[in-house]
């Protein structure tokens, strides 16, 4: 099967600018984590969807962060404007639940955010 | 809350030799799911192994192998036979099990080098 597709992979941007990353889950997987990953650290949710509605989204720094997952599949996480401290890399990942079973996380690889 | 942690930052094992990277946890559910994620260098994480937390066999996936004390809420993964394609950062990550499908929380990872 497909993985999680991610884009861009890379992105060096100037603080307050703006920037969005895009997110493909694995087909039928119902819920969509948006991760953030400062360096040497472990990922931090910020934001989780089941289908196209919002199950936690209480990390979300909202007055600068934005997420939407449009006919729940592929999901936007925009960033405006940016801050140095968001420099770290982007995780989305997809998740198959149901049925009591849990077979944890498929990931993207990532973007990479840099804010100069 | 729940909490991860991962008391070793980094750990070193020489090739085909067998290593145990630590993770203890807190929370107060009685019934969850614990997992242990691989990043390598290139940054895509995979799952290494998942273990649910009213079992009390102790989960295997070949090489890998995890040791789960509930009551001490301690969940270590042993990697036997080492290769040099295990170098990578390792996460443990606890999730609820929850109808909704809910967020995992992730310690702050193990690096671990294989020496040839």
């Amino acid at each position: 099967e497909a993985g999680v597709a991610q884009s861009p992979r890379y992105k060096i941007i100037e603080k307050r600018q703006s920037v969005a990353f895009w997110c493909n889950p694995i087909s039928g997987h119902a819920t969509l984590y948006w991760y953030q990953q400062i360096l040497g650290q472990g990922p931090k949710l910020l934001i989780q969807f089941q289908n196209n509605g919002v199950v936690d989204d209480s990390q979300l720094p909202k007055d600068r962060f934005s997420a939407e997952r449009l006919k729940g599949v592929d999901s936007t996480l925009k960033i405006q404007p940016a801050k140095l401290e968001d420099s770290a890399v982007y995780l989305c990942a997809s998740s198959l639940t149901g049925g009591g079973m849990d077979y944890g996380y498929t990931f993207g690889s990532g973007t990479r955010l840099t804010v100069v | 809350a729940q909490t991860v942690t991962q008391s070793q930052p980094e750990m070193s094992v020489q090739e085909a030799e067998t290593v145990t990277l630590s993770c203890t946890y807190d929370t107060s559910e009685s019934d969850y799911y614990l997992f242990w994620y691989k990043q390598p260098p290139s940054r895509q994480m995979i799952l290494v192994i998942r273990q649910e937390a009213y079992k009390q066999q102790n989960a295997t996936e070949n090489r890998f192998s995890v040791n789960f004390q509930k009551a001490a809420k301690s969940f270590s993964l042993k990697i036997s036979d080492s290769q040099l394609g295990d170098a990578a950062m390792y996460f443990c990550a606890y999730r609820r099990i929850n109808t909704n499908a809910g967020k995992s929380t992730f310690g702050d990872g193990t690096t671990l080098t294989v020496k040839p």
